[in-house]
C-alpha cells in the first residue's frame, strides 16, 4: 500500500538559511499534518491542512509557513533557521473526520542546522 | 492545557510475557485514541486506534479505553524482542491534531 512520502530525508543547513520540506500524502487523503520531534521528545503539532485550506495551527514559529497544493501535497517552508530547529519533521495524512481520522506518518525529514 | 501522561519506563518484560502500557489524558472532549510504535530515529507507526469504551483486539495487541476514568491502555501479548520500542499514546478530538504522551520505552529480553 502507498504510504506518505517526504523529501528530502536528510537536510543540513547553516543558521539563518532557509529550508523547504515536502510531503506527498497517501492517495485520497485530504488532510495533512506537520509535526516536529526534537531529540528525546514527543512529536509536537505544527500545522494542518484540509482540502488545501489551513485547518489548525499549533506551536509553529512565525519563521515557518506551509501550504497545501491542488494535488494535495504540502510544503513546509522554514526561514532564518536556528540551531534549535534541528529535529525530525514528520508529515502525516488522514482521510479526515468524515473518513476516519487515523493519521499515518511519513518517514520524516531529519533537519540539522549548523 | 491538554495533556497526555505516560510512564516513561523503561518497561522491561521477558520474551513471551504480557506488556502493559498505560496512558491518561486531561481533555474530556477527546474522541479518538491511538497507540503508535516508534523505533529510534524512525517515524511513528500506528498500531491501534480506539474510539469507544471497552476493549479492541488486533492480533497480539489489545487496546482498552475508559472515558470516565480518562484512561487508555495497550496490552501486548506474547511479547517479542522486535516489540522493543517506544510506544506513544496519542489523543485527539475528532479530525484534529494528535496530542502525544512522552512515550513509554519497552524492552523485551530474549
Amino acid at each position: 500500500a502507498a504510504g506518505v512520502i517526504q523529501s528530502p530525508r536528510h537536510l543540513i543547513k547553516e543558521k539563518r538559511e532557509t529550508a523547504t520540506l515536502k510531503c506527498y500524502p497517501i492517495p485520497r487523503h485530504d488532510t495533512v499534518y506537520w509535526y516536529q520531534q526534537g531529540p528525546g521528545q514527543d512529536p509536537q503539532f505544527l500545522i494542518s491542512f484540509y482540502e488545501k485550506m489551513q485547518s489548525d495551527k499549533g506551536s509553529i514559529p512565525d519563521r515557518f509557513s506551509a501550504q497545501q497544493f491542488s494535488d494535495y501535497h504540502s510544503e513546509l517552508n522554514m526561514s532564518s533557521l536556528e540551531l534549535g530547529d534541528s529535529a525530525l519533521y514528520f508529515c502525516a495524512s488522514s482521510l479526515g473526520a468524515e473518513g476516519g481520522d487515523e493519521q499515518f506518518f511519513g518517514p520524516g525529514t531529519r533537519l540539522t542546522v549548523l | 492545557q491538554k495533556e497526555v501522561e505516560q510512564n516513561s519506563g523503561p518497561l522491561s518484560v521477558p520474551e513471551g510475557a504480557i506488556a502493559s502500557l498505560n496512558c491518561t489524558y486531561s481533555d474530556r472532549g477527546s474522541q479518538s485514541f491511538f497507540w503508535y510504535r516508534q523505533y529510534s530515529g524512525k517515524s511513528p507507526e500506528l498500531i491501534m486506534s480506539i474510539y469507544s469504551n471497552g476493549d479492541k483486539e488486533d492480533g497480539r495487541f489489545t487496546a482498552q479505553l475508559n472515558k470516565a476514568s480518562q484512561y487508555v491502555s495497550l496490552l501486548i501479548r506474547d511479547s517479542q524482542p522486535s516489540d522493543s520500542a517506544t510506544y506513544l499514546c496519542a489523543v485527539a478530538e475528532a479530525g484534529t491534531a494528535l496530542i502525544f504522551g512522552k512515550g513509554t520505552t519497552l524492552s523485551v529480553s530474549s
